[in-house]
């Protein structure tokens, strides 16, 4: 099975711009949780979809927000983007409840100028 | 606070030797733990996991074991080799973790010397 894939690999942004992140799932996987790492921060839950339904969610702003479509395949936006929202943005996915194994992709990096 | 982290950020071992990365948990009612590995520029690999019925569990080259009572999980790589260089995560759905995902350790830098 391909493995989860994140596109862009790479963004760069000014500061009060807004960025869609994109992400597609293991085939099969229904679940899609999105996580940012940054240095001092470490890896932190932003939230999880589950059969298009915002299942979890983290302690974010309302700036982040997500979706997922009926093919599992899940989006992750940022509004009015802060040099603070630098970072590698990860995405997950797993086959079910949350005590299965979450499978990442490669990550976005985004940076904010 | 933090429900799980890492005792130590770096961990320089010989090409060879065995390496042990340590982790605690705050909660005890954590029942499923996940170590993963991030090499660099690449998404976090997962490893082994363990639940809390079990105190050990081997893989190929790792051993994770579990000591519920003083809540430290670690993760034993045999044989180390310079593939193994990377940052290593323990990784639990801990409960009152302050998020419903998966809450991760600060991780641990695996250093590999010739």
């Amino acid at each position: 099975k391909a493995g989860v894939t994140q596109t862009p690999r790479y963004l760069i942004k000014t500061r009060g711009q807004q960025v869609t992140l994109s992400c597609s799932p293991i085939s099969g996987h229904r679940s899609v949780s999105w996580y940012q790492q940054t240095p001092g921060q470490g890896l932190q839950f932003l939230f999880e979809y589950f059969s298009e339904t915002q299942r979890n969610k983290g302690n974010f702003p309302g700036r982040f927000s997500g979706r997922q479509f009926s093919n599992s395949r899940s989006e992750m936006n940022v509004s009015t983007l802060e040099l603070g929202d630098s970072a590698l943005y990860l995405c997950a996915s797993m086959d079910a409840g949350l005590t299965d194994t979450q499978y990442f992709g490669p990550g976005t990096r985004l940076t904010v100028l | 606070g933090e429900s799980v982290g890492l005792h130590l950020p770096t961990l320089s071992v010989q090409e060879g030797d065995n390496s042990i990365i340590n982790c605690a948990y705050s909660n005890s009612a954590s029942d499923y733990f996940i170590w993963y590995k991030q090499e660099s520029g690449k998404g976090p690999q997962f490893i082994i996991d363990i639940r809390s019925n079990m105190d050990k569990r081997q893989g190929q080259r790792v051993t994770v074991l579990l000591n519920k009572t003083v809540k430290h999980l670690s993760l034993q790589i045999a044989a180390t080799q310079p593939g193994d260089s990377a940052v290593y995560f323990c990784a639990c759905p801990c409960p009152g973790g302050g998020a419903d995902g998966l809450t991760f350790g600060k991780g641990t830098h695996l250093i590999i010397q010739p």
